[in-house]
């Protein structure tokens, strides 16, 4: 069964930093993967889709980055803003199931 | 659009009780999905329907939850009889091209 881990579980920078957050998988066979996004009391917001194929995605500030040989993505996030603060969430699609990563909560300090 | 929605948007009840929640997937999109969040352990998928044909319902926990996809445009998750550890968040989600767009939740509490 895929296992999807996001370290750190929490991570507190000071407004902008550069900074990235980490997705790892043990089956390295995924579809594709997502970021998302999730602020308290809220529902998910897609962020960037990265497909089996590619090796990164960018969306204004943020860059995703997908090495399936390793089992890992990142979310790089350049000058960080408060309003960045939230749970950032990786899934992981493999074939016709999909698995979500426990979260990393951000908090960027003004 | 309106972007998926759902309701109702808090549910309090007691066990035993039937629960029965709504979604409304953006208009087009042929994927959705019902997930379940808690504290303990966080988001699950619970089931997914592609032109409202389920797919994959390994997620759902018992037999107390159904769901249904009666056409393109609603969807229903159904728990009877409620227990108190179905208390969480239920999140509908729909997807065309596979980026998924979540809905607002549903907040359920059974007493």
């Amino acid at each position: 069964k895929q296992e999807v881990t996001q370290i750190p579980a929490a991570l507190s920078v000071p407004e902008g930093e550069n900074l990235v957050l980490n997705c790892s998988f043990t089956d390295s066979a995924i579809y594709n993967l997502q970021w998302f996004r999730q602020d308290p009391g809220k529902g998910l917001t897609s962020l960037l889709l990265i497909q089996s194929s590619q090796r990164e995605q960018t969306s204004g500030r943020l860059n995703a980055s997908l090495d399936k040989s390793s089992g890992r993505s990142t979310l790089y996030i350049a000058a960080s803003q408060p309003g960045d603060s939230a749970t950032y969430l990786c899934a992981v699609r493999n074939f016709n199931k999909f698995y979500f990563g426990s979260g990393t909560k951000l908090n960027v300090k003004p | 659009d309106a972007g998926v929605i759902q309701s109702p948007r808090h549910e309090v009840t007691e066990m035993g009780q039937e629960v029965t929640l709504r979604c409304k997937p953006i208009s087009g999109h042929d994927y959705l999905f019902w997930y379940r969040q808690t504290m303990m352990r966080g988001l699950e998928l619970l089931i997914y329907f592609n032109n409202n044909v389920p797919i994959d319902d390994s997620g759902m926990p018992e037999d107390r939850f159904s769901a249904k996809m009666p056409n393109a445009s609603f969807s229903t998750l159904k728990i009877q009889p409620s227990e108190p550890r179905d208390s969480a968040v239920y999140f509908c989600a729909s997807s065309l091209m596979e980026t998924q767009y979540f809905g607002p939740g549903t907040r359920l509490l059974v007493l």
